[in-house]
């Protein structure tokens, strides 16, 4: 069974520029959350997506943004990149029923670096 | 009310030896409790998690240790191996949040030979 599959796995961009990363969830699985990982402020929750629609949102400004697809792949977008944005980007699915406790598996990440 | 305070940062131990990290929570709404672990390069990945009506699970040599009263839980890995060696984060998360885990500020611990 194939596990979370990101998409580009390296990225460089320049400040003021956008980028759209894509996430494959395993199969069956309908949830998909974003996650930011930086040395300085950890892993940090972007938002969830669920059935098409957006579930929960951390607090990250409207520059992040997200959506999925019917068939549950995932992407998210940053526009106007500022050099703070250079971060590891997780996505991670899980089944997704309405209690805690589902297994959240994650892929290997996006790096994105903005100079 | 939404942290999760980890320690150490960081953790050195001999192999064969216990690690012990430790994670303290504010939101009382927590009801999952997951330890993760992460390999440079790799993606987090699930190690064992508990829920508040449980004080401890024990998955192999991983240990989730629970105290819902003082609000803190921890993980305990018996006869730590240089494999072991990676960085590993606690998180939490409630009912109808279901993949908005908080994270832990993570701990890198290195086993050595």
């Amino acid at each position: 069974k194939a596990g979370v599959t990101q998409t580009p796995r390296y990225l460089i961009k320049t400040r003021g520029q956008q980028v759209t990363l894509s996430c494959s969830p395993i199969s069956g699985h309908r949830s998909v959350s974003w996650y930011q990982q930086t040395p300085g402020q950890g892993l940090q929750f972007l938002f969830e997506y669920f059935s098409e629609t957006q579930r929960n949102k951390g607090n990250f400004p409207g520059r992040f943004s997200g959506r999925q697809f019917s068939n549950s792949r995932s992407e998210m977008n940053v526009s106007t990149l500022e050099l703070g944005d250079s971060a590891l980007y997780l996505c991670a699915s899980s089944l997704g029923g309405t209690s805690s406790g589902n297994t959240i598996y994650f892929g290997e990440g996006s790096w994105l670096t903005v100079v | 009310q939404q942290q999760v305070k980890q320690s150490p940062q960081s953790l050195i131990v001999q192999k064969g030896g216990i690690s012990i990290i430790n994670c303290a929570y504010e939101n009382t709404a927590f009801d999952y409790f997951p330890w993760y672990q992460q390999f440079p390069g790799k993606g987090p990945a699930l190690l064992i998690a508990i829920r508040p009506d449980v004080s401890e699970k024990k998955e192999g040599r991983f240990t989730i240790s629970f105290n819902k009263s003082a609000k803190q839980f921890s993980l305990h890995i018996m006869d730590s191996q240089p494999g072991d060696s990676a960085t590993y984060f606690c998180a939490a998360s409630k009912d109808g949040a279901t993949n908005k885990l908080i994270f832990g500020t993570g701990t890198l611990l290195a086993v050595q030979p």
